[in-house]
C-alpha cells in the first residue's frame, strides 16, 4: 500500500506570502498520477493538479506543482484570502487503487 | 457541465446497511468512470470504490467486504451499499466522477452526512 505524508500539518501565512506544501509517497508514484485537491469548510474537494504539474480547468497560475518519485510539491506563488483551505494530494495505480494524504491546513497567520 | 447530488438516509442504526445513490446530470453516465468517497467528521478523504456504466468495480480492500457499488444506466444513477455500519461509519459520503486517463476524481456531489447510532 502506498501511504502519502503531507507537511506541515498546519502552514500559517499572510496573504501575499509564497505556500509551499509536501506530499511524499512510500513508494514512487507515477507522476501521470499524482493530484492535489483543495478543500474548503462545508464544501467538496476541488481538483487543483493533475499529472503532478498540470492545472485543472479554471484553476488560477499562482497554483503549480512539482516533483516526481516519491516526493511531490504544491507551491501557491502569492496567497490569496479565497486561498487558507486544507490540501490533500492524492495517487492512483497503486492498491488500494486511491489513496489520498492527510491533509495539510493552510491558515492565516 | 457534469453535476451529481448524492441521497439517502442522513441516519443508520449500527449493524445495519448504509444506503446511498448518486444522480447523475449534466453528462451520460458512460462517459467516466463512477467513485464513492469519504470524509469522517474533521478528518481526511478514504476512498471507498468505484463502478463503471458497464458494471465492472473495484474497492478499497479495507472495505470491501462490506461494500456494494452498483449502476442503473436507466436512471443515470449509480449506488453505494456499506454493510454491517458501525459509529466509525460516521461520515459525509460523496460520490465523484473518477478519470481513469487522469487517475483523478473531476466532478463531486456536495457530499452528504451519514451518521450511524442507535
Amino acid at each position: 500500500e502506498i501511504v502519502l505524508t503531507q507537511s506541515p500539518g498546519t502552514l500559517s501565512l499572510s496573504p501575499g506570502e509564497r505556500a509551499t506544501l509536501s506530499c511524499r509517497a512510500s513508494q514512487s508514484v507515477s507522476s501521470s498520477y499524482l493530484a492535489w485537491y483543495q478543500q474548503k469548510p462545508g464544501q467538496a474537494p476541488r481538483l487543483l493538479i493533475y499529472g503532478a504539474s498540470s492545472r485543472a480547468t479554471g484553476i488560477p497560475d499562482r497554483f503549480s506543482g512539482s516533483g516526481s518519485g516519491t516526493d511531490f510539491t504544491l507551491t501557491i506563488s502569492r496567497l490569496e484570502p479565497e486561498d487558507f483551505a486544507v490540501y490533500y494530494c492524492q495517487q492512483y495505480g497503486s492498491s488500494p487503487q486511491i489513496t489520498f494524504g492527510q491533509g495539510t491546513r493552510l491558515e492565516i497567520k | 457541465q457534469v453535476q451529481l447530488q448524492e441521497s439517502g438516509p442522513g441516519l443508520v442504526k449500527p449493524s445495519e446497511t448504509l444506503s446511498l445513490t448518486c444522480t447523475v446530470s449534466g453528462g451520460s453516465i458512460s462517459s467516466y468512470y463512477w467513485s464513492w468517497i469519504r470524509q469522517p467528521p474533521g478528518k481526511g478523504l478514504e476512498w471507498i470504490g468505484y463502478i463503471y456504466y458497464s458494471g465492472s468495480t473495484n474497492y478499497n480492500p479495507s472495505l470491501k467486504s462490506r461494500v456494494t457499488i452498483s449502476v442503473d444506466t436507466s436512471k443515470n444513477q449509480f449506488s453505494l451499499k456499506l454493510s454491517s455500519v458501525t459509529a466509525a461509519d460516521t461520515a459525509v459520503y460523496y460520490c465523484a466522477t473518477l478519470s481513469m486517463v487522469r487517475g483523478v476524481m473531476g466532478y463531486w456531489g456536495q457530499g452528504t452526512l451519514v451518521t450511524v447510532s442507535s
